[in-house]
């Protein structure tokens, strides 16, 4: 059973560009976390979605920041227009069931703003 | 949700035992605690999870003391490939629940 997959793995882009991450949850978890990480700092919640529904979005940025678990196919987390301040790591968990606390993450996509 | 007080880091030798505790006095009647491993450059890695007493598997032991109000993580023998650092969360399992990882313990085993 493969783990959870993120790609890019690093993603490198310019101020003003849109990026766009991706997140393959576990077989059978339907689930998906996404977490930001600033260098030093432990990892901070951004969105909680369910198949084609966010259920949390409480840490996510008002603006420039959306994401989505289509019905098919992988997580995106999308950042318009990104600035400096958007580099870290974003990393994806997922989970098998409502309320488990058990998440299992992905290795993260390192993003880099220039 | 509860907010958790942990050591910013720790030192210890190959072959020793690792006790980490967290402080968590607001915890919740619903409240689990769980323990992650993070190694640079990759995401956490569930340890264990308790909800009260003492709770072992293959890699550690999770000791809670009957208030809950703290937990100790431990760690038996460990080898220079426990240094990571070690992040304590609460949480509520009764519905969802996002988790909320402090600055955590940068555990450093040395030879």
């Amino acid at each position: 059973n493969a783990g959870v997959m993120q790609n890019p793995r690093h993603l490198v882009r310019r101020r003003g560009q849109e990026a766009r991450l991706r997140c393959s949850p576990m077989k059978g978890h339907s689930h998906v976390y996404w977490y930001r990480q600033l260098p030093e700092e432990g990892l901070k919640f951004m969105v909680y979605l369910q198949k084609e529904n966010i259920i949390d979005e409480s840490g996510m940025p008002k603006e420039r920041f959306s994401a989505e678990f289509p019905k098919e196919g992988p997580s995106i987390l999308r950042i318009q227009q990104v600035v400096r301040g958007d580099s870290a790591a974003y990393f994806c968990a997922s989970s098998p069931e409502r309320g488990k606390e058990t998440q299992y993450f992905g290795p993260g996509t390192r993003l880099l703003v220039l | 949700l509860a907010k958790t007080t942990q050591p910013i880091s720790m030192d210890s030798y190959e072959g020793q035992e690792v006790n980490i505790t967290c402080s968590h006095n607001n915890i919740a009647t619903n409240d689990y605690i769980t323990w992650y491993q993070q190694f640079p450059s990759q995401g956490p890695r569930f340890i264990i999870q308790g909800y009260k007493t003492k709770v072992t598997n293959e890699v550690a032991s999770l000791f809670i003391p009957a208030d809950r109000k703290s937990s100790t993580l431990s760690l038996p023998r460990v080898s220079l490939s426990d240094t990571a650092v070690y992040y304590c969360l609460v949480g509520d399992r009764s519905g969802y629940s996002t988790l909320t990882f402090g600055k955590g313990t940068m555990l450093l085993v040395s030879p």
